[in-house]
């Protein structure tokens, strides 16, 4: 089946470590996106990429990094520069372009103590 | 800018009523418009979406959305809710720039009495 997965569902973390959050596509698709989401606050855009070995900054990229090397995978590191990490994280994935749906993973809740 | 408002943070509606989530937008040409639902620690389903044509749109689980251009909306309406429609809803708009990236509401917790 296609999809995306995150991996893990669970993360647990001590303040200023850097952490890595998997992300994972079948769906041939080009774009990927890394959202945060807070009670109360929707999806917040952090990362997102059009193709691989390229990506842009969204509303809130301070504090996380990306690559993109493989069109599948889509990896977010939550920096220790990050002030507030404890959050739910998702990714996900559309086509580039034309009409597209975003198409979502199950998420990831990171908690930093 | 862009930009998605729902009005409702939460609304709570008795099993077998019918339901209505407002969205309404802010977009400078003719928007692609979706619904998503999120039950509690999971990621999100798309409901339906507006891409063009016929403004009404039908989804998944009996859910279907009219697109008015007039009073930018892209509400959200059930004829009967069930118990496991109980969740978080999020509408969206784009695409916003280049791509398909979209713009969230603050989302609608859906409550449902029996």
């Amino acid at each position: 089946d296609g999809g995306i997965t995150q991996s893990p569902k669970y993360l647990f973390r001590k303040e200023g470590q850097n952490v890595t959050l998997s992300c994972e596509q079948n769906l041939n698709h080009d774009a990927m996106y890394w959202y945060r989401q807070d009670p109360g606050q929707g999806l917040r855009l952090i990362y997102y990429s059009q193709i691989v070995n390229d990506f842009q900054k969204g509303d809130i990229a301070e504090g996380y990094s990306v690559s993109r090397e493989k069109k599948e995978s889509f990896p977010l590191t939550v920096t220790s520069a990050q002030k507030n990490p404890t959050a739910f994280y998702l990714c996900a994935s559309s086509q580039r372009t034309g009409a597209s749906e975003q198409y979502f993973g199950p998420g990831t809740r990171l908690t930093v103590t | 800018a862009q930009s998605v408002t729902q009005p409702d943070i939460h609304i709570t509606v008795s099993e077998g009523a019918s339901l209505e989530l407002r969205c309404n937008y802010s977009y400078g040409a003719t928007p692609y418009l979706f619904w998503y639902v999120q039950s509690p620690g999971q990621g999100l389903q798309l409901l339906l979406k507006y891409f063009s044509g016929d403004t009404l749109v039908q989804g998944i689980k009996g859910f279907e959305a009219e697109f008015k251009r007039s009073q930018s909306s892209f509400n959200l309406r059930k004829p009967s809710v069930h118990w496991s429609d109980a969740a978080e809803y999020f509408c969206a708009v784009g695409p916003i720039q280049y791509g398909n990236k979209l713009v969230f509401g603050a989302g609608t917790i859906l409550r449902v009495k029996s």
